[in-house]
């Protein structure tokens, strides 16, 4: 049974740029959630799609954007990279037709972004 | 809102020793609460999650948590640590929504032999 799968692992831009992660979700799952990781604090909630629209998002800026396709994966996007976005970018899937505030999320590797 | 708050960021066991991580939650309606593990270089892992179906609750590993509603706690015990148990541990609960968990900022465990 694959788990939640992310691309790349590492990835390093310079400030100004933009950049796309992209997430695989858990086999049947059809919930897809954003978090950002910063170095020694925990994650942070960015927003979660499903059935490809926004369901719920974080306080983040409109320059994180996301999208999930048919087949329940998922892109961040974020523009204008600063220093400050340097963290890890976690995916988390999850069953988004049952379970309620009690559901799971189950977390993928994440992807470490550095921004210089 | 809800939020968690992880008392203390660093805890030293030996090995063999209790293991007792701290959290504590503030949340206006029943919450729902969740304990991950991130070994290094590696996303969460869930260890165990309170949906109020029973107070005590086992998780994998060994580790379990006791929900307390009067003291608005939900503490991570493991009664013998292993080398293996050193990793980062983060308390979250869940948003009214079930959309979004809120994390505490974790608690690094670190076992000595």
């Amino acid at each position: 049974d694959a788990g939640v799968t992310q691309s790349p692992t590492h990835l390093i831009k310079t400030r100004g740029q933009q950049v796309t992660l992209r997430c695989s979700p858990k086999s049947g799952h059809d919930t897809v959630s954003w978090y950002q990781q910063a170095l020694g604090q925990g994650p942070q909630f960015i927003f979660q799609y499903y059935e490809e629209e926004e369901r719920q998002r974080g306080n983040f800026p409109d320059r994180f954007s996301g999208h999930q396709f048919p087949n329940y994966s998922s892109e961040l996007n974020v523009n204008a990279l600063w220093l400050g976005d340097s963290a890890l970018y976690l995916c988390a899937s999850s069953l988004g037709s049952t379970g309620g505030p009690g559901k799971t999320q189950y977390f993928g590797p994440g992807t470490r972004l550095l921004v210089l | 809102a809800q939020s968690v708050t992880q008392l203390g960021s660093h805890v030293s066991v030996s090995e063999g020793a209790l293991v007792l991580l701290r959290c504590n939650y503030s949340s206006s309606v029943p919450p729902y609460l969740f304990w991950y593990v991130q070994y290094p270089n590696q996303g969460l892992q869930l260890l165990l999650k309170y949906t109020s179906a029973a107070t005590l609750v086992k998780g994998i590993n060994g580790f379990e948590a006791e929900f307390k509603k009067s003291e608005t706690s939900f503490h991570l015990t493991k009664p013998s640590a292993h080398m293996s148990d050193a990793a980062e541990y983060f308390c979250a609960v869940s948003n009214q929504a079930g959309t979004a968990l809120i994390f505490g900022k974790g608690t690094t465990l670190s076992v000595s032999s």
